[in-house]
């Protein structure tokens, strides 16, 4: 079955500082990938997304490359801000499901904190 | 433009009880589609449903659990004789009628079995 492993936490990096969390995932076929990012006592917020191999998704500073060879989505920014402190998603969704199906599997989650 | 909303947030019950948790999709969506999330977990799928009929039901446990969502009115995931281990957060999210990866999830709800 389909599987998404990402990076344990929890992270936590000062301000400024680079981030990578990795995520490699277990599919049949060709999934689309994304990254849901939840904020404390919220829904989660799709942060970005990418369709097909080397696409890559980008928003609010925040990248990820769909490497196919590699089977990883792996989320990147250059400087972190105290505002991005949350629970980073990894996620893929199935077009083997059927139809319109699309329901997603998730990686466990990534708490990052910055500190000031 | 209301995004998904659910209701309610929180939700107590005693062992034994019913919990209805409901969820009303972005305007013009007919797809819904409700994970579990347990504590230190990730978001697990349960249920696949448009209007008036249920997709997709195999992340839903066999007993206790079921799903629906009406031509009118909000999709329900109703939890009969609710124990310890239904705890846990509940989401929603909703997708356009042409389908479509992009999901859009609702706040939560929030259930816990005292």
């Amino acid at each position: 079955g389909n599987s998404v492993t990402q990076m344990e936490g929890p992270v936590t990096l000062s301000e400024e500082a680079f981030l990578t969390i990795n995520c490699t995932y277990t599919a049949t076929g060709y999934p689309s990938l994304f990254w849901y990012v939840q904020y404390p006592g919220e829904g989660l917020q799709l942060l970005l997304k990418a369709t097909k191999a080397d696409d890559k998704g980008s928003n609010k500073g925040f990248e990820a490359t769909y490497r196919k060879e590699t089977t990883s989505f792996h989320l990147e920014k250059g400087s972190v801000q105290v505002s991005d402190s949350a629970v980073y998603f990894c996620a893929l969704s199935d077009p083997h499901s059927g139809g319109s199906n699309y329901k997603l599997t998730f990686g466990k989650g990534t708490l990052l904190t910055v500190n000031p | 433009n209301a995004g998904v909303m659910q209701n309610p947030r929180h939700l107590v019950r005693r062992r034994g009880q019913e919990a209805r948790l409901r969820c009303s999709p972005m305007k013009g969506h007919s797809h819904v589609y409700w994970y579990r999330q347990l504590p230190e977990e990730g978001l697990k799928f349960m249920v696949y449903l448009q209007k008036e009929n249920i997709i997709d039901e195999s992340g839903m446990p066999k007993e206790r659990f079921s799903a629906e969502f009406p031509k009118e009115g909000p999709s329900i995931l109703r939890i009969q004789q609710v124990v310890r281990g239904d705890s846990a957060a509940y989401f929603c999210a909703s997708s356009p009628p042409s389908g479509g990866t992009e999901q859009y999830f609702g706040p939560g709800t929030r259930l816990t079995v005292t």
